[in-house]
């Protein structure tokens, strides 16, 4: 059974603070790995798609890296703020086209 | 607004009963992806049509079915309903498969 883990599961981080987190997933049959930024009461939104091993991927204050080898992939948050409240999502996407979501990392800015 | 329409909102049927979701993707886009939200669950992976066909099936249930029509929006029909399938259904669109998904507002699901 293939499984995607995200650690830690919830996080509460300082405003201002850098912080991360983990998604691990399965190396073989990879072929993306997608990151998403989930606000309670609205649908999942984007960040970024990584297809490449040591893939480095930046939108403002968020950046990714991906390892295919190792199987993971770390997001970051530079400087942290109270809109970046949110749960962080990554799936794995693999050549057989299936998606499989981890559990998210639940993230609380303090202010 | 991510371009991604869902009808119903919300929907609140008996055990039993059929219901059909629908989802209209973005302009553009030729993949419909579909995700069950439920309380105990994360979001899991239900099917994914390309241009019409189906491409790939995740963990949909054969009481479930979908497709995808000449217009590109998507219908997903649940049968034969039963309490365990009150969730979030979710809709997603993306340019092909592979790229960023966008994701539509979710069609929560009551089954009583």
């Amino acid at each position: 059974i293939l499984n995607v883990e995200q650690s830690p599961q919830s996080l509460h981080v300082q405003e201002g603070d850098s912080t991360n987190f983990t998604c691990s997933f399965p190396s073989s049959n990879f072929y993306a790995l997608h990151w998403y930024r989930w606000e309670t009461a609205k649908s999942p939104e984007a960040l970024f798609v990584m297809t490449l091993n040591g893939d480095e991927k930046k939108k403002g204050r968020i950046s990714a890296t991906l390892n295919t080898k190792e199987g993971y992939s770390y997001l970051y948050i530079k400087g942290s703020q109270p809109e970046d409240s949110a749960t962080y999502l990554c799936a794995f996407e693999g050549r057989d086209d299936k998606i499989i979501f981890g559990k998210g990392t639940r993230l609380h800015i303090l202010p | 607004d991510s371009g991604v329409t869902q009808t119903p909102k919300h929907l609140i049927t008996a055990t039993g009963q059929r219901v059909t979701l629908r989802c209209s993707p973005r302009s553009g886009d030729l993949s419909v992806y579909w995700y069950q939200q439920s309380l105990d669950q994360g979001l899991q992976f239900l099917i994914q049509y390309y241009n019409g066909e189906e491409r790939a099936k995740g963990n949909i249930l054969e009481r479930f079915s979908a497709q995808q029509f000449p217009d590109l929006h998507s219908e997903l029909n649940l049968s034969s309903l039963e309490l365990g399938d009150s969730a979030l259904y979710f809709c997603a669109s993306s340019v092909t498969g592979y790229n960023e998904q966008f994701f539509g507002p979710g069609t929560r699901l009551t089954v009583l």
